[in-house]
């Protein structure tokens, strides 16, 4: 049974601080990695997907990846109270294209 | 262009009835896919169409028929649904190859009574 497990949190933080998010998988052949963020009551909107080893920025936000140790991160810089979500995990299995979700973590930005 | 639609955006229907759900994108995608997604839980995936063809069903009940009439277009036809079944319903749509990163419609809010 393939996984991906994330802290279900909430992890709060105050405005203006990194908040970090990390997930972890155990299917080896995994390539492709994504980083969702929920809204209650809304659906999954897709903030960042990486499926190179190393970091991908795009604005305020930095995925990390590393193979080696089956662990995906998500970086938010300077937090803002917006931020406030439920932050899904979802890893691409090896072959086809279906998606294993973790159980998502919930941030809380404080102001 | 990163949309994908869904109609309606919430609905309340009997045990008998029958409704369907519909799902549109134009960003050219060859797969699209249907997930339930219960309070507080990640999406759960109900069917997959690559190609207009049904490539992945998770066993899910009979009294959901999902239908591709065309790359745009999925339908979830609904019939003599539980209350259980009430969920917010999910499309999604993406490439077939590259990173076949998924984007997500509103969602369709259902309520069985």
């Amino acid at each position: 049974q393939k996984e991906v497990e994330q802290n279900s949190g909430p992890l709060s933080v105050p405005e203006g601080a990194i908040a970090s998010l990390n997930c972890t998988y155990s299917d080896r052949g995994s390539q492709s990695f994504f980083w969702y963020r929920q809204y209650s009551g809304k659906s999954p909107e897709l903030i960042m997907f990486i499926y190179s080893n190393g970091d991908k920025e795009d604005g305020r936000f930095t995925a990390q990846l590393n193979k080696a140790s089956q662990y995906v991160s998500l970086l938010i810089r300077d937090s803002q109270p917006s931020d406030s979500a439920t932050y899904l995990c979802a890893v691409k299995e090896e072959y086809g294209n279906k998606l294993v979700f973790g159980a998502g973590t919930i941030l809380r930005v404080k102001s | 262009d990163t949309e994908v639609t869904q109609t309606p955006k919430h609905l309340v229907m009997g045990m008998t009835n029958k409704k369907s759900l519909k799902c549109e994108q134009h960003m050219g995608h060859r797969a699209m896919y249907w997930y339930k997604q219960k309070a507080k839980k990640p999406p759960e995936l109900m069917f997959v169409y690559s190609y207009e063809k049904l490539s992945i069903n998770e066993s899910v009940p009979s009294r959901f028929s999902p239908e591709c009439p065309n790359s745009s277009l999925l339908n979830l036809h609904l019939h003599a649904l539980q209350p259980e079944d009430s969920a917010l319903y999910l499309c999604a749509s993406s490439p077939i190859g590259g990173s076949y990163e998924q984007y997500f419609g509103p969602g369709t809010r259902l309520t069985v009574t």
